[in-house]
Formats: C-alpha cells, sequence, structure tokens
C-alpha cells in the first residue's frame, strides 16, 4: 500500500484537461521532499515527465505542468491527445521508509 | 546519449537467487547514483534501493532487506542487482534508473519469472 495515494484512473476527451493528483504526509511531501512525475506508456520503461515539482525536463511539451501544496502534488495535462493515454506515477522522498517512495498510479484513458 | 542497457530476461525456480546487470554508457557512471525499480505484473512501480556507484555505498527499501544486494564494476560501467530467496511473488520487471536525483535515464527493464 503506497504512501503516496493516486486516483486510480481518470478519464477525458481529446482537447480537455484533466489533472491527477497525489496526497502525501508530512514525512514525505509535506516534508518539503520534492515530487517528481513519471508517464509509463504500455509495455515500456517509465519516463520522467516532471521534476522538481514543477520543472519539466526537455522535450516535454508544456501540456504538462506539476504544481504542489502542503502535503499534496497534482499533474495537469492540458489539451489531451490519444498519445497521452498512459499510466502516470508520482515519486517523492519519505523520512518514515528512509527511501523513494512512488504512488500507486493512475490510469489516464483518452476518450 | 546516455543509456542504461540491462540484461536479458531470466526464469528462475523458487527459492534461488537472479542477478541483473545494468551498464551505463554516455555518462561518468560514478557520477550518479543508480535505483532500481521493479514491477509486477498490473501493478505499479516498487522502489528497491539505490548504489553509489563510486563508493558503493546502498540503501535498500525494509521489504527487500536481507535478499537485496546491489554492487558495481567501474572497469565496465555496470551495476549489479541481485535478489535471492525468489518466490513466485518476485516475478515482475526490474529496472534500473539514473538518480539526479530525479530517476531521468531508465533502463528498458528486465523481466524475472519464478516458475517451478
Amino acid at each position: 500500500q503506497s504512501v503516496l495515494t493516486q486516483p486510480p484512473s481518470v478519464s477525458g476527451a481529446p482537447g480537455q484537461r484533466v489533472t491527477i493528483s497525489c496526497s502525501g504526509s508530512s514525512s514525505n511531501i509535506g516534508a518539503d521532499y520534492d515530487v517528481h512525475w513519471y508517464q509509463q506508456l504500455p509495455g515500456t520503461a517509465p519516463k520522467l515527465l516532471i521534476y522538481g515539482n514543477i520543472n519539466r525536463p526537455s522535450g516535454v511539451p508544456d501540456r504538462f505542468s506539476g504544481s504542489i501544496s502542503g502535503s499534496s502534488a497534482s499533474l495537469a495535462i492540458t489539451g489531451l491527445q490519444a498519445e497521452d493515454e498512459a499510466d502516470y506515477y508520482c515519486q517523492s522522498y519519505d523520512t518514515k521508509l528512509s527511501g523513494m517512495l512512488f504512488g500507486g498510479g493512475t490510469k489516464l484513458t483518452v476518450l | 546519449q546516455v543509456q542504461l542497457v540491462q540484461s536479458g530476461a531470466e526464469v528462475k525456480k523458487p527459492g534461488a537467487s537472479v542477478k541483473v546487470s545494468c551498464k551505463a554508457s554516455g555518462y561518468i557512471f560514478t557520477r550518479y547514483d543508480l535505483n532500481w525499480v521493479r514491477q509486477a505484473p498490473g501493478q505499479g512501480l516498487d522502489w528497491m534501493g539505490w548504489m553509489n556507484p563510486d563508493s558503493g555505498n546502498t540503501g535498500y527499501a525494509q521489504k527487500f532487506q536481507g535478499r537485496v544486494t546491489m554492487t558495481k564494476d567501474v572497469s565496465v560501467n555496470t551495476a549489479y542487482l541481485e535478489l535471492s530467496s525468489l518466490t513466485y511473488e518476485d516475478t515482475a520487471v526490474y529496472y534500473c534508473a539514473r538518480e539526479w536525483p530525479y530517476m531521468d535515464v531508465w533502463g528498458q527493464g528486465t523481466t524475472v519469472t519464478v516458475s517451478s
């Protein structure tokens, strides 16, 4: 059971905006540890999507954005496209676990 | 280009051990920690631990302590993950990932199947 909680699934029509939440606690996100987001397309390795809460690596479209507030983080995707259909994971560090942890993952379906 | 290339698929019997390799290229191997992450079929990502390829220091997730060993061979820019006392629940894809401190480069994954 992950200590970073994500909704199991979200969906949206092409062109719409969706958000994926990542709820943590005072031992991880709430302790000011950065949140990173990864996109995993079917059958492939995860790919870094957002790092340091809000930053996009080179090559990631600006349709993807991250935000953070208190012990939670969010990933927003605007202008949904069919190729955005994937699993999305948040990741942070936890002081109680003394290690990294991932959220349970959210499956995005583009209707 | 920066790349992590992992060894091929493995099939092991319960109780056996498996050793997966992760060869780095395109960057200075000793400058970045390496993490190992696994993903059971249809499940999410599960962090296993990290290793500093320079010092050899390691940190393992509590659930794997006592069963996991992460090592390196700097002469061939390669990191290794060894998992012992395998059970059916260890069937998964195992990934190595460079840490900076986010995981910016991932290997292609190695499928480990535990089957009698």
